[in-house]
């Protein structure tokens, strides 16, 4: 199956402790995306990769860092820097066309879900 | 920055009834998306618009755009409880030199049985 698969499902992370997200797809799509999402609230972009070793900061970057090594997998870092980490994290691939990635549908993965205790 | 605002934030119907919803946005497009995510998943893409189009269909979904507005609105026909989720649209931004496809807060539905 062709898809876009996110791990852990859950995790929990003490406070000044860095934790890595995973992402990885199969869909040949050389646009990656991360997204932090609140309750009642819509996605914020942090950062996003339209190819391999290039990565550009989205809106909430500060306290995160990402790499892009190989095609399939853009791996999230939230580090203990970010003051207020407790989200629903979203990672999302798009194909890009035009040199761009926006103007096309993304495909999102399952979701991590990290609590800060 | 916020680019798409949803309206309403919340809608309750009746399984069978129909649900709109609606999106504003502030600067001008390339397109618009419209996303659905059950609660705690990924969200899943429905439905794409051009700004040179005015109405797109998929299924029970009805999609019209505005640009003269800078709205759009989601119609979903004859709705079932399956549909109970929470819609988002999304719209291309140029900010700061970079193209990024920005979100709203999103419309939860509730379609009661």
């Amino acid at each position: 199956d062709g898809g876009i698969t996110q791990s852990p499902k859950y995790l929990f992370r003490k406070e000044g402790q860095n934790v890595t997200l995973s992402c990885e797809q199969n869909l040949n799509h050389d646009a990656m995306y991360w997204y932090r999402q609140d309750p009642g609230q819509g996605l914020r972009l942090i950062y996003y990769s339209q190819i391999v070793n290039d990565f550009q900061k989205g809106d909430i970057a500060e306290g995160y860092s990402v790499s892009r090594e190989k095609k399939e997998s853009f791996p999230l870092t939230v580090t203990s820097a970010q003051k207020n980490p407790t989200a629903f994290y979203l990672c999302a691939s798009s194909i890009l066309l035009g040199g761009t990635g926006t103007y096309n549908e993304q495909f999102f993965g399952p979701g991590t879900r990290l609590t800060v205790l | 920055s916020q680019q798409g605002e949803e309206d309403p934030q919340a809608l309750s119907i009746q399984e069978g009834e129909n649900a709109t919803m609606n999106c504003s946005y502030k600067t001008s497009i390339n397109n618009l998306q419209w996303y659905r995510q059950n609660s705690g998943r990924g969200l899943v893409h429905l439905i794409l618009i051009r700004s040179n189009e005015r109405e797109k269909h998929s299924g029970r979904l009805r999609v019209t755009l505005d640009t003269s507005k800078k709205s759009s609105s989601l119609l979903i026909t004859a709705s079932r409880a399956a549909d109970t989720a929470s819609y988002f649209c999304a719209t291309d931004a140029l900010e700061g030199g970079s193209e990024k496809l920005v979100f709203g807060k999103g419309t939860k539905l509730t379609v009661n049985p």
